[in-house]
């Protein structure tokens, strides 16, 4: 069946380095979701990407689907202590539902 | 709006009891689904359903029921909870399937079973 990699699992930084997760498909996707579960939350949805080598921002976050839609990106400028959580990737094989990746969990030292 | 409510919060079961985990959304989503989240393994589709009526196995459907006799209901059935269904429980909505808005997840349910 479809699987979704993510690396790294941990990520530690000092406040104000960078960040980036990455993530991998077994299976070329309609669309890639991206979401961020703080500690004891729930995941909440941050943004989708639907084309071929797309990259949108938000604020410090850059998000990237690539070319062959099998592999997407987030990259975290200048971090900061509100970015703590657990980020993940969640693919959607054109069936609708979402294949999650295991998630990167981000500790940021002040 | 309350978006996704899940209840109960926190539940201890004992081995071969069950109990039913309730999600109610009041955003008028058709697709529904139950994910549980394991430490470090991501999030495992459980079933999901596509209006009401009609339900459909995920990823680890095995020890699980659900129905969906409204659009705006879906309870997850444990039937003989066993340690390996210790978890946190999510249940999520959305508009369309695989739409630009995402899913809105619930605040979860974790569950022991001892």
């Amino acid at each position: 069946g479809q699987q979704v990699m993510q690396i790294p699992q941990y990520q530690h930084v000092q406040e104000g380095e960078d960040f980036t997760t990455y993530c991998n498909s077994s299976t070329t996707l309609s669309n890639i979701q991206w979401y961020k579960q703080r500690p004891g939350g729930h995941p909440v949805f941050l943004i989708q990407l639907v084309k071929s080598g797309e990259v949108k921002k938000q604020k410090r976050l850059t998000f990237q689907f690539g070319e062959a839609k099998k592999n997407s990106s987030l990259h975290i400028t200048a971090t900061q202590t509100t970015d703590v959580g657990t980020y993940f990737c969640a693919g959607d094989n054109q069936g609708g539902k979402l294949i999650f990746g295991q998630g990167t969990e981000l500790s940021v030292k002040p | 709006n309350a978006g996704v409510t899940q209840t109960p919060k926190f539940r201890i079961l004992k081995i071969g009891q069950s109990m039913t985990l309730q999600c109610a959304q009041d955003m008028n989503h058709n697709y529904m689904y139950w994910y549980r989240q394991d430490p470090g393994m991501g999030l495992k589709l459980i079933y999901y359903s596509v209006g009401a009526g009609i339900t459909d196995k995920g990823e680890v459907p095995n020890g699980y029921n659900v129905s969906r006799s409204t659009t705006e209901y879906f309870p997850l059935r444990l039937e003989l909870a066993a340690p390996s269904q210790t978890s946190v429980y999510f249940c999520a909505s959305s508009a369309t399937l695989g739409g630009p808005s995402g899913y809105t997840f619930g605040s979860g349910t974790r569950l022991t079973v001892v």
